[in-house]
């Protein structure tokens, strides 16, 4: 059975505050790996894609441990436009299969 | 800008009609895919097409069929729905061989 399994949170952090989600997935042929933000009640979409060396976008870091089987994402410094749902995406060959995403509510 | 549009935000059918939702892209994109997505699920996948006429399963075809008889159409069909299909339905495609999905604005669909 395909699983890609994220920690459904929530996640209630203050504004300014560094904040880490993992996901696990269960193929070690996996190739490709993102994060999908998606808003409420809004479709998702590509935040940013993992790289095996690890890569970072402003206050958002991707890494990949594929001994492990994991992805992370952290955010550094959050906003309150933060709050979201945040996927976690692994291909599966012919397809990609979604994680059942992590919550995150930043507060004032 | 690319743009994936579903036929219905809402959409509300009976037990045992047949429903169509239609998903339309406009960037000439090769991949087309149908999910649903339900609360502590995520989405999971029902149906793709990665080109004209072609359609493979995905996860959760029971129910469902598609069609795709131009390239940027791509329509999921409950041949008679049931309660157990009421759920927020997310068309998206996207480039062969790329790996960013589109997805459209989904159709939150309740079978009563």
């Amino acid at each position: 059975r395909k699983e890609v399994e994220q920690d459904p949170g929530p996640f209630n952090v203050p504004e300014g505050a560094t904040v880490a989600f993992n996901c696990t997935y269960s193929n070690s042929a996996s190739q490709s790996f993102f994060w999908y933000r998606q808003d409420c009640r809004k479709e998702p979409k590509l935040l940013m894609s993992v790289y095996s060396s690890g890569n970072e976008d402003g206050r958002f870091t991707a890494q990949l441990n594929r001994a492990s089987q994991y992805i992370s994402l952290l955010i550094r410094d959050s906003k309150l436009s933060d709050s979201a749902t945040y996927l976690c995406v692994v291909d599966y060959g012919q397809n990609f299969v979604f994680g059942p995403g992590t919550r995150l509510s930043v507060l004032p | 800008d690319v743009k994936v549009t579903q036929s219905s935000r809402y959409l509300v059918k009976r037990t045992g009609e047949k429903v169509f939702l239609e998903c339309v892209q406009d960037m000439d994109h090769e991949n087309m895919f149908w999910y649903r997505q339900d609360p502590g699920l995520g989405l999971r996948l029902i149906y793709f097409s990665y080109d004209v006429k072609m359609k493979e399963k995905g996860d959760i075809p029971e129910g469902y069929s598609v069609s795709r008889e131009k390239k940027e159409r791509f329509s999921l069909i409950l041949e008679s729905a049931s309660t157990n299909q009421t759920s927020m339905y997310l068309c998206a495609s996207s480039y062969q061989g790329a790996y960013e999905q589109y997805f459209g604005p989904g159709t939150r669909l309740t079978v009563t």
